[in-house]
């Protein structure tokens, strides 16, 4: 299996509500992100986790919760968004040992905040 | 702050010529440069990277080349095909403590037959 699985592809949520995006691998990358991505715009790096520990927060708003429950799995937490945190959230994982070509992107979920 | 940018947003090629997308970036820290295609409803794919102590490498019909003296990147492909189509973003990443990549701004390559 080579690839990144997101779910759900597709989400649509009130401020008001709590939902959680799920992401999966099973490459065996100890390395996971979190990319947000506004329409036309390139990736911007949310969260890094490194042997399911949080490595990076680009300094995220407290509303966005990741969590790396094991190796394999990622997920985003979400409540009380906004519509602008309207956007394409991709996941990644990588083998990392310095190679850029280890970063495995998922289709990410289309988060629509209304 | 540093950055990653391209110098064009659209470039239309027709079939069969090379194209060339550029990039400029700014972090002289960065120790991979890559090249990311994203089609629509698609996450970023890997196309090809390079090492930031190498000036050109190639893959199959893509080449990237580093001009470290004036922070360049440029990614060249060729007998661009309709398949090609897509937007292209450079990327830089920092190794070590938490790998960090970084995406440029994105140039949306049309393929016209």
């Amino acid at each position: 299996d080579t690839e990144v699985t997101q779910t759900p592809k597709h989400l649509v949520m009130g401020m008001t509500n709590k939902k959680s995006l799920k992401c999966e691998q099973h490459m065996g990358h100890r390395a996971m992100y979190w990319y947000k991505q506004k329409a036309k715009k390139p990736p911007e790096l949310m969260f890094v986790y490194s042997y399911e520990k949080l490595s990076i927060n680009e300094s995220v708003p407290s509303r966005f919760s990741p969590e790396c429950p094991n190796s394999s799995l990622l997920n985003l937490h979400l409540h009380a968004l906004q519509p602008e945190d309207s956007a394409l959230y991709l996941c990644a994982s990588s083998d990392r040992q310095g190679a850029g070509y280890g970063y495995t992107f998922g289709s990410g979920t289309r988060l629509t905040v209304v | 702050g540093e950055s990653v940018g391209l110098h064009l947003p659209t470039l239309s090629v027709q079939e069969g010529d090379n194209s060339i997308i550029n990039c400029a970036y700014s972090n002289s820290a960065s120790d991979y440069f890559i090249w990311y295609k994203q089609e629509s409803g698609k996450g970023p794919q890997f196309i090809i990277d390079i090492r930031s102590n190498m000036d050109k490498r190639q893959g199959q019909r893509v080449t990237v080349l580093l001009n470290k003296t004036v922070k360049h990147l440029s990614l060249q492909i060729a007998a661009t095909q309709p398949g090609d189509s897509a937007v292209y973003f450079c990327a830089e990443e920092v190794t070590g403590g938490g790998n960090k990549l970084t995406f440029g701004t994105g140039t949306q390559l049309k393929v016209e037959l």
